[in-house]
């Protein structure tokens, strides 16, 4: 079964801080891609970060980067400097190459304290 | 108009009526999907169009019908709809490349749907 675990079902830190949420899957599959998206109260889902399986290089985004540890099967979200425009749930997914599934964890709720 | 736009934002309806939500992607995708977002449960893939055509449909009961006219555009049909359907619609696009479903999807803000 391909699966996204989220242990976080919510986190709280002050702006300006560093936060990391964490995510596990499951898949037998070796090609695939992994992502983050954001979720803030205006529930539009927007894509934070985006990862291929094939890389070791982790991917970044300006304050968003990734620990990616495919043996592991884990993929870590690394928000640094938080702001208050951070805070949202967070949801990690991953597709399995040529498949049309994206299969998304329960979410974090992260918030971001002034 | 950029990205993926859905309306209505919010639809409150009773089980007898019949309603559709609509979605619209200005990304020139050919590809596109919806989704059911309930409380406390992971996005559930509803279904999924590439070039037009239906290529998944995840069990979902019958009172829920989508159509694509074409590859920007995405109805979701509802019909005697049920309490339990109230949720929180989302509406994805990405591009096939290759005969491949992309592996970036692209969401739209949903609908809120409401039944009594």
């Amino acid at each position: 079964a391909q699966t996204v675990t989220q242990s976080q079902p919510e986190m709280s830190v002050q702006e300006a801080e560093t936060v990391t949420l964490s995510c596990t899957y499951d898949t037998s599959e070796s090609n695939y891609y992994l992502f983050w998206y954001k979720q803030p109260p205006s529930r539009q889902m927007i894509l934070v970060i985006r990862q291929e399986a094939y890389k070791q290089q982790n991917a970044t985004e300006n304050r968003f980067s990734v620990n990616f540890q495919k043996a592991a099967k884990s993929f870590s979200l690394k928000i640094s400097d938080s702001q208050l425009g951070d805070t949202a749930m967070y949801f990690c997914a991953f597709i399995i190459q040529g498949a049309q599934k994206l299969v998304f964890g329960q979410g974090t709720r992260l918030t971001i304290n002034p | 108009e950029t990205g993926v736009t859905q309306t209505p934002r919010h639809l409150v309806m009773g089980m007898t009526n019949k309603k559709s939500l609509k979605c619209e992607q200005h990304l020139g995708h050919n590809a596109m999907y919806w989704y059911k977002q309930s409380a406390k449960k992971p996005l559930e893939l509803m279904f999924v169009y590439s070039l037009e055509e239906r290529v998944e449909n995840n069990s979902v009961p019958s009172r829920f019908s989508p159509e694509c006219p074409n590859s920007s555009h995405l109805f979701l049909h509802l019909h005697t709809l049920q309490p339990e359907d109230s949720a929180l619609y989302l509406c994805a696009s990405s591009q096939v490349t290759g005969g491949e479903l992309g592996d970036t999807q692209y969401f739209g803000p949903g609908t809120r749907l409401t039944v009594l």
